[in-house]
Order: C-alpha cells, then sequence, then structure tokens
C-alpha cells in the first residue's frame, strides 16, 4: 500500500523559475493538504482540499497554486520562485472532515531556491 | 483560536533515561489531541490520538501520553529512551467548526545521547 506519494524528494529551483510538486494518495481519502516545514517553525498549511473541484488557501498559500481534477492527486505550483520558498514540503490526506481523524503524510520534497 | 504550544525546541536525553515531552493547547471545546514522530528525511507519522475516555493514551513504539485539562496539557512520555526514538515530535490539535484542519505545534527535536 503506497499511502502518500511525493514527487521529487529534493529539487534546485532558479529565483523565478517554475515548478510543481507531484502529490498522489491511493486510499481514496477526500481531504488533501500541503504544508510547509521550515526550521523551529513547525508545519504552516498552504493550500487545502476536501473533495476534487474543491480547494482552499491556507495559513501562507502566497506565491503557491493548487488543483484538485482528481480525488487522488493534489499538485502543488510554485510560480516565480523566490528563495523565501526554500523549505521542506509535506502533502497529507484524511479519509474526511473528523477531528479525531489523523493525517498520513508522504516523505516530503526537499526544495532549495538560489 | 486553536493554537498548539511545544515550549522546548530541543531535549537530550541518554539512552535507557525517560522522557517527557511538554505539550499544551488553546481550544475552545472538547480538543482532539495527537502527536506525530518524524524520522530524518521521512514524512510525520502518528504516535497517538486522544479524544476521549481515559486521560492516559497507549500508542505505539512504548510511547504514552495524558491529557489533563486542568493544565490544557497533553505531554508525551517514555519510561526508557533508545537510540532510535532520536527524531522530530509534534503535538497537533484536531481542526475546530466540523473541518478537519489540524494545527500542529512547531516541534521538538529529540536528541538520544548512547
Amino acid at each position: 500500500n503506497a499511502g502518500v506519494t511525493q514527487t521529487p524528494k529534493f529539487r534546485i529551483l532558479k529565483i523565478g523559475q517554475s515548478m510543481t510538486l507531484q502529490c498522489t494518495q491511493d486510499m481514496n481519502h477526500n481531504y488533501m493538504y500541503w504544508y510547509r516545514q521550515d526550521p523551529g517553525m513547525g508545519l504552516k498549511l498552504i493550500y487545502y482540499s476536501v473533495g476534487a473541484g474543491i480547494t482552499d488557501k491556507g495559513e501562507v498559500p502566497n506565491g503557491y497554486n493548487v488543483s484538485r481534477s482528481t480525488t487522488e492527486d493534489f499538485p502543488l505550483r510554485l510560480e516565480l520562485a523566490a528563495p523565501s520558498q526554500t523549505s521542506v514540503y509535506f502533502c497529507a490526506s484524511s479519509p474526511n472532515g473528523r477531528q479525531d481523524t489523523e493525517a498520513f503524510f508522504g516523505q516530503g520534497t526537499r526544495l532549495t531556491v538560489v | 483560536a486553536q493554537s498548539v504550544t511545544q515550549p522546548d525546541i530541543h531535549i537530550t536525553v541518554s539512552e535507557g533515561a525517560s522522557l517527557e515531552l511538554r505539550c499544551n493547547y488553546s481550544y475552545g471545546a472538547t480538543p482532539y489531541l495527537f502527536w506525530y514522530v518524524q524520522s530524518p528525511g521521512q514524512g510525520l507519522q502518528l504516535l497517538l490520538k486522544y479524544f476521549s475516555g481515559d486521560t492516559l493514551v497507549q500508542g505505539i513504539k512504548g510511547f504514552e501520553a495524558e491529557f489533563k485539562r486542568s493544565q490544557s496539557s497533553f505531554n508525551l512520555r517514555k519510561p526508557s529512551v533508545h537510540w532510535s526514538d532520536a527524531a522530530e515530535y509534534f503535538c497537533a490539535v484536531g481542526g475546530s467548526g466540523g473541518s478537519y484542519i489540524p494545527t500542529f505545534g512547531r516541534g521538538t527535536s529529540l536528541i538520544v545521547h548512547p
């Protein structure tokens, strides 16, 4: 059972370049999330989705875009990469909107913008 | 708004010693609380969760946590730490308002000395 799969694992971007971080899950979960993790800052929510075709902003959405055309996939798009976007990005999913339900995480994408 | 505070950025213990990681939460109603562990280079994995019932919760890998409503705390404990427990630990509170958007603390890094 693959769970949540993120690609790539590592990437170096130049300032101003664009890229898409891929996330797919095979658990038929409705909820999906993108977080960024910076040292000593914990996890900050970028965007989330409660189902195919529905997305919403989280705490730190500026500089990012998402789409959710299928239940399985939730790609994160970076347009015009900036050094402030250097971070580790985690995709997560959960089956429903219940408060007692855990989130399942991918292994992360380490992005460096130079 | 809900929030989670992990006051310790780093904790250092010797192998075989006991461990307690602190977590305080702010939440308007009965909280749904989680502890996750992040091993180096990996995503987050659920250790345990609490949402009702017995205030002492058992988790995987020999961890337990105690919910204390009077202190707004959900501290994680382990009686004897192993070198493989070295990791980042995150406390989280489940979402409110019928939508599961978890809020994470900033994390505590556990260092284990031989």
